[in-house]
């Protein structure tokens, strides 16, 4: 089992770009979540999933869109990135069993110019 | 809303020696408790978590961490410190599948 894994691991963007982040996860879990982490602010929830077809907002979702249109991809979208992007960005998943056992991928580093 | 507070940014202690990294939340509801470690370039895992069975929990790692309701804390302990151990460690506390992380500790452990 790979478990949760993220593309691209880096990316570097200019000021009003667009990308998509991509998770997916191999253990058949129902729940998905994107966080961002900053400097000497933590991990920050951006938006989650409690299943395939549905996303809700986290703490921070402004900025951000989500899609969850496979159970086990969940994907985050920047619009038009701004320098305040400029993070870590994680994702992690949870069974609705044990939906408070989260299990993180490696990340993906992004830079916006 | 619920919240986690790391006392202390970074934390350096001997190899050998006691490792105490401090958390304490605000709930107002019986909250679930975690400590997770990040090694350098990699994802958050998991060390040990509190589901409100026992108050002493113990993880990986040799780590161990006590809920005390009365301090509303969840410090999180080793007897002795390895090289291995150095890393950044996060609490952090779940309500309703709200997870909200502490500010993290990164543990220097000198030799």
């Amino acid at each position: 089992n790979a478990g949760v894994t993220q593309t691209p691991k880096f990316r570097v963007l200019k000021t009003g770009q667009s990308m998509t982040l991509l998770c997916a996860q191999d253990m058949n879990h129902e729940y998905m979540y994107w966080y961002r982490q900053d400097p000497g602010m933590g991990l920050r929830l951006i938006h989650y999933s409690v299943g395939e077809g549905t996303t809700a907002k986290g703490e921070v979702p402004d900025g951000y869109n989500v899609s969850r249109l496979k159970k086990q991809n969940f994907l985050l979208g920047l619009e038009s990135a701004a320098p305040s992007q400029t993070s870590v960005y994680f994702c992690a998943s949870s069974s609705r069993t044990r939906q408070n056992e989260q299990y993180f991928g490696p990340g993906t580093r992004l830079t916006v110019t | 809303a619920q919240s986690v507070t790391q006392l202390g940014s970074h934390v350096s202690v001997s190899e050998g020696a006691l490792v105490l990294l401090r958390c304490n939340y605000s709930s107002s509801v019986p909250p679930y408790l975690f400590w997770y470690v990040q090694y350098p370039n990699q994802g958050l895992q998991l060390l040990l978590k509190y589901t409100s069975a026992a108050t002493l929990v113990k993880g990986i790692n040799g780590f161990e961490a006590e809920f005390k309701k009365s301090e509303t804390s969840f410090h999180l302990t080793k007897p002795s410190a390895h090289m291995s151990d150095a890393a950044e460690y996060f609490c952090a506390v779940n309500y309703n599948n709200d997870m909200r992380f502490g500010a993290g500790t990164r543990l220097t452990v000198k030799p």
